[in-house]
């Protein structure tokens, strides 16, 4: 049972790339959710899905993609990084008790 | 909006007990509170949650005010590993609903 994966761990872009955040869970969760954390802040929420084929926009969606077509899978794309998507980005998944992953630090230059 | 207000440092001595408050004065009768810590360099890490009763588990007991306007998170012994910063969190939705992170507080253990 290994939990919330991401990969990869760091990443390193440049302005207008795009990426894929990739996230599993093992653990047969309906619920799973992406937040972005940036220095001294707390997490806040980018998207969330409530199940397969399900997905909807958390507090700060702009610039970021996502789908969800099988339940252990719930990728996160990038369309056009920004340096202001300088960030620690967490995959979370659960139900009353949310796991997270280690999370995936992404720098934009 | 978090909707939780919670100081935004605390210290403590080792092996003393340390209570951690928050306030959700607006809560709804349907918010869970849910209490969530961060470790330097880590992912949150579920602490405890409740609805209306006192709640107890291995790593801390979680004590809610009657009027539920206000909850303490306390742990009965803190060691150093217990340094972290604690989230407090309304949760609306059960077990779909989202957490709404604030700020937290950054529980600082003395040796």
């Amino acid at each position: 049972n290994a939990g919330v994966t991401q990969t990869p761990k760091f990443q390193v872009l440049k302005t207008g790339q795009s990426m894929t955040l990739q996230c599993a869970q093992d653990m047969n969760h309906e619920y799973m959710s992406w937040y972005r954390q940036d220095p001294g802040m707390g997490l806040r929420l980018i998207h969330y899905s409530v199940g397969a084929g399900i997905t909807d926009q958390g507090e700060v969606p702009n610039g970021y993609n996502v789908s969800r077509s099988t339940t252990e899978d719930f990728p996160l794309r990038l369309l056009s990084a920004a340096p202001s998507q300088t960030s620690v980005y967490f995959c979370a998944s659960g139900d009353y008790e949310q796991y997270f992953g280690p999370g995936t630090r992404l720098t934009v230059t | 909006d978090a909707k939780t207000t919670q100081p935004n440092s605390m210290e403590s001595n080792e092996e003393e007990p340390v209570h951690l408050p928050c306030n959700h004065s607006t809560i709804s009768g349907t918010d869970y509170i849910h209490w969530y810590r961060q470790l330097p360099s880590q992912g949150p890490e579920y602490v405890i949650h409740g609805l209306t009763s006192n709640v107890n588990n291995r790593m801390a007991s979680l004590a809610i005010a009657e009027d539920r306007k206000s909850s303490t998170l306390i742990l009965h012994r803190a060691t150093l590993r217990d340094a972290a910063v604690y989230y407090c969190i309304r949760r609306y939705g059960g077990s779909q609903g989202n957490l709404i992170f604030g700020k937290g507080t950054k529980l600082s253990v003395k040796p």
